[in-house]
């Protein structure tokens, strides 16, 4: 059993549109966070949330905690190719270990 | 540059033929940890290290060890490799205070 449900697994979709994506949980965590990552590549770090109902904005891309602080999601305007990768969100549980949704992959068509 | 660093990028190695992938941090960070990653199951981690000498098992660490002997290096040991230790390898570190971990590149097994 995954402690974080990422959902859509895969999301295809035209440059241009607007795509939101989930992290789900039954657990309360103080903080999670969401990383991208590239063929080839580490995942990379894109933001931290870390309080109820929290809202930050990356450019075009937006993250809000839920208020239970057991969800999140990643909300991204005119999306483009180059928001093409594996979006991974990730969360810190007793002390010093992590744990990582399965991750959403996301294509931009040109 | 601040990187980590992972040796080798991929590996292809026989059924219980011992390995050491390592793992290298220029940001003196005191935390590191070791994932594997599988499709559909995400990233999950194997073991981490709070400091030098001070390690700790993660959510999958059986079949592996790890040693912390200085700083800035954190090895993943196979002694006896088998075919279900076939992922995708990841290093991370990370400073003392902070969520953000910095990610190597990635080093991909396969035991055959």
């Amino acid at each position: 059993t995954q402690l974080l449900e990422q959902s859509p697994q895969f999301l295809s979709i035209q440059e241009g549109e607007n795509l939101t994506v989930y992290c789900n949980s039954s657990s309360v965590f103080s903080s999670l966070q969401w990383y991208r990552q590239e063929p080839g590549e580490g995942p990379v770090l894109l933001v931290t949330v870390v309080t109820g109902g929290e809202v930050k904005k990356l450019k075009r891309l937006t993250f809000q905690f839920g208020d239970a602080r057991k969800d999140s999601s990643l909300h991204i305007t005119a999306a483009q190719t180059g928001d093409t990768g594996l979006y991974l969100c990730a969360v810190r549980s007793g002390g010093n270990q992590f744990y990582f949704g399965t991750g959403t992959s996301l294509t931009v068509i040109p | 540059e601040a990187q980590v660093t992972q040796n080798p990028r991929y590996l292809i190695t026989v059924t219980g033929k011992k390995l050491t992938v390592t793992c290298s941090q220029n940001m003196n960070h005191e935390y590191m940890s070791w994932y594997r990653q599988d499709p559909g199951l995400g990233l999950r981690q194997i073991y981490y290290s709070m400091n030098v000498e001070v390690t700790d098992k993660g959510d999958v660490p059986e079949g592996y060890k790890v040693s912390r002997k200085e700083k800035r290096n954190f090895p993943l040991i196979l002694e006896s490799p088998s075919p279900n230790q076939t992922s995708l390898y990841f290093c991370a570190s990370r400073d003392r205070g902070r969520y953000e971990q910095y990610f190597g590149p990635g080093t991909r097994l396969t035991v055959t």
